[in-house]
């Protein structure tokens, strides 16, 4: 299986500011990867596929990068509704699996 | 506007199996593979497998296969998991979620539902 490394694990970040979050794959994955926010109580919600592709009404702040092995998911002017925990997945080969979460807060 | 809706909560016996479902709409339910996920504490997020509800063809997470059963109704728009030989690892909360493309490369979770707790306690 590709294991899916996120970091930080935690990130306390304030109002304005800009944040990135890490993925890196056990192998190349070729932009397989989607991003994902999960707000508590709530089903997790796409952001970004296929890398660096927006999800339909997303906002334009959330962006997706990388190739190869290391992707990153970028925040720009972070607001009060981006707290929630976010999620890397591959789906370059079977099984799909997932990072293990960032969990974002507000400094 | 897409909208996948799950049956409700479920306390179940160890031993015992439970079924939930689906219900998807605002778009062609044949279009489009339905995954299964399962979000517990300790193992994070995990795909369960995938139905292609046109051809009622699965595919499983080896780690899940002979735990759970994917089907699909055309005639309701509605996909079902099943869970058998329930323990106390099976207490999660279990989603569906929509392919994101036709194309079976597109194998990111655009749409998900709200999500079935199941809590296996005796």
């Amino acid at each position: 299986d590709i294991q899916m490394t996120q970091s930080p694990a935690s990130l306390s970040a304030s109002l304005g500011e800009t944040v990135t979050i890490e993925c890196r794959a056990s192998e190349d994955i070729y932009n397989g990867l989607a991003w994902y926010q999960q707000k508590p109580g709530k089903s997790p919600q796409l952001l970004i596929y296929n890398a660096n592709s927006l999800h339909t009404g997303v906002p334009s702040r959330f962006s997706g990068s990388g190739s190869g092995t290391q992707y990153s998911l970028k925040i720009n002017s972070l607001q009060s509704e981006d707290v929630a925990s976010y999620f890397c997945q591959q789906y370059y080969d079977y099984p799909w699996t997932f990072g293990g979460g960032t969990k974002l807060e507000l400094k | 506007e897409v909208k996948l809706q799950q049956s409700g909560d479920e306390l179940v016996r160890p031993g015992a199996s439970v079924k939930m479902s689906c219900k998807a709409s605002g778009y062609t339910f044949t279009d489009y593979a339905m995954h299964w996920v399962k979000q517990s504490p300790g193992q994070g997020l995990e795909w369960i497998g995938t139905i292609i509800p046109l051809i009622d063809t699965t595919s499983y997470n080896q780690k899940f296969k002979g735990k759970a059963t994917l089907t699909a109704d055309k005639s309701s728009n509605t996909a079902y998991m099943e869970l058998s030989r329930l323990t106390s690892e099976d207490s999660a909360v279990y989603y569906c979620a929509r392919r994101g493309g036709i194309g079976t490369t597109s194998n990111w979770f655009a749409y998900w539902g709200q999500g079935t707790l199941v809590t296996v306690s005796s």
